[in-house]
């Protein structure tokens, strides 16, 4: 199986610690997005890149958030002095734009992070 | 400001009826509508999807039904399962496939 791929799967930190998340993409999907998810709401857009590029951030990532995605393929979250109101669901989706003008995104199974 | 609203939290509907998923949305800039299947543990499942130029779009048991005027949409399921039994999302874009937007959830039950 080829789909999104997301490590960890779970996290727990203490607050004012740094945690890192790796997505690995469906490996022709040009796009990637980071969307974060709370209890009984949608996910919710972080960012997005197109390759490498970062098109899009979301007024709601603050500058403790930053994302990567080097060389086109697997991208990387980082939140830097975590926050007890960063817990939450992070999930990453991938999409292949381009073939269509619409296109669906096809999401990994999400990192929980739990920040004590 | 909730651009994309499912004003139902929940729905349970019996085995082998129909269950509609309605979906309410604020931003007319929207030009493509998706809904999503998520179970437990696991990311999104993408289920069907209709772009503004048509008022209906069908997937096996799956219909969608956008009315553009009322900026409405909905999801039917005939007939249902109890492998339906998830959460559905219903989420906008704009014509680029950009600045995706996500409804809160409604959590269908389906009843054997």
């Amino acid at each position: 199986d080829t789909g999104v791929s997301q490590n960890p799967r779970h996290k727990i930190t203490k607050r004012g610690q740094n945690v890192t998340f790796r997505c690995d993409p469906i490996s022709e999907h040009n796009r990637l997005y980071w969307y974060r998810q709370t209890l009984g709401q949608g996910p919710e857009f972080l960012t997005y890149f197109q390759n490498e590029a970062q098109l899009e951030k979301s007024r709601l990532l603050s500058d403790r958030f930053s994302a990567e995605r080097p060389k086109g393929s697997f991208s990387t979250l980082e939140i830097q002095r975590t926050e007890q109101g960063d817990s939450a669901m992070y999930l990453c989706a991938s999409s292949l734009y381009g073939r269509s003008t619409y296109n669906e995104q096809f999401f990994g199974p999400g990192t929980r992070l739990t920040v004590l | 400001d909730q651009q994309v609203k499912q004003n139902s939290p929940s729905l349970s509907v019996q085995e082998g009826r129909i269950s509609i998923l309605n979906c309410d949305y604020t931003n007319s800039m929207f030009d493509y509508f998706l809904w999503y299947k998520k179970y437990p543990a696991e990311g999104p499942t993408f289920l069907i999807s209709i772009s503004s130029i048509k008022d209906k779009n069908e997937d096996g048991r799956f219909t969608v039904f956008l009315n553009k005027s009322a900026k409405h949409l909905s999801l039917h399921i005939v007939p249902s399962q109890p492998g339906d039994s998830a959460v559905y999302f219903c989420a906008a874009s704009d014509n680029y496939g950009q600045n995706f937007v996500f409804g809160p959830g409604t959590r269908l039950s389906v009843l054997p």
